[in-house]
């Protein structure tokens, strides 16, 4: 059965700092995906990592994939208060590459 | 463009009493899935299905049943609610095994409280 933990499960951090979220999974898998998601609102598609190795960025956030280690990490740099919401990320796995999810990053960034 | 849509938004049920999630999808995605989202537990997989006519069990799928008799559309029912099926419910869709991807669009969601 497949697992997915990603930690920290809460994040205050100061506005202009830097920090990173991991998140690690327990069988094989080559596509990882990072979510968001503000309260009373529905999940937005942020990173799709396809493989071993793949780094994408996006504006002060950039997801890395670690087949290997089965691991994948947000790095958020300069954090701003629009940043602050629920971070997920998901594993894909079985013939319907349906998603299992981690239970996500409840980020807040103070000012 | 619509997307994924899911009706109610919505909704308040006594215990023992049955009701249906509708979710449409207008971009002739293959497959589709039906989640809960309870607080502290991410997202759990309730149902599946990967083209019309076809449906399969996710990680929770006791006291659900599903439906997929068009392609754009996807039911899942609560035939007998219960307090333990208060969550919020998302259903996503994907092109399958077309695409490269495998990436999941999701609707707004539906809250049900189960009194």
């Amino acid at each position: 059965e497949l697992k997915v933990e990603q930690n920290p499960l809460f994040l205050s951090m100061q506005e202009g700092k830097n920090y990173t979220i991991y998140c690690n999974y327990s069988t094989t898998s080559d596509r990882l995906y990072w979510y968001r998601q503000d309260p009373g609102k529905s999940l937005e598609s942020l990173f799709v990592l396809l493989s071993n190795g793949a780094v994408k960025q996006e504006g002060r956030l950039m997801a890395s994939l670690d087949t290997k280690a089965r691991l994948s990490t947000l790095h958020i740099t300069a954090a701003v208060h629009d940043l602050s919401a629920t971070y997920f990320c998901a594993v894909s796995s079985g013939s319907a590459r349906q998603l299992t999810f981690g239970s996500g990053t409840q980020l807040t960034v103070l000012p | 463009n619509a997307g994924v849509t899911q009706t109610p938004k919505f909704r308040v049920l006594k215990t023992g009493q049955s009701m249906t999630l509708l979710c449409a999808q207008d971009m002739n995605h293959e497959y589709m899935y039906w989640y809960r989202q309870d607080p502290g537990m991410g997202l759990r997989l309730i149902h599946y299905s990967v083209g019309e006519g076809t449906t399969a069990k996710g990680e929770v799928p006791d006291g659900y049943n599903v439906s997929r008799l068009k392609k754009q559309n996807f039911l899942l029912g609560l035939e007998s609610a219960a307090p333990s099926q208060t969550s919020v419910y998302f259903c996503a869709s994907s092109y399958g095994l077309r695409a490269n991807t495998g990436e999941l669009f999701f609707g707004e969601g539906s809250r049900l409280t189960v009194l």
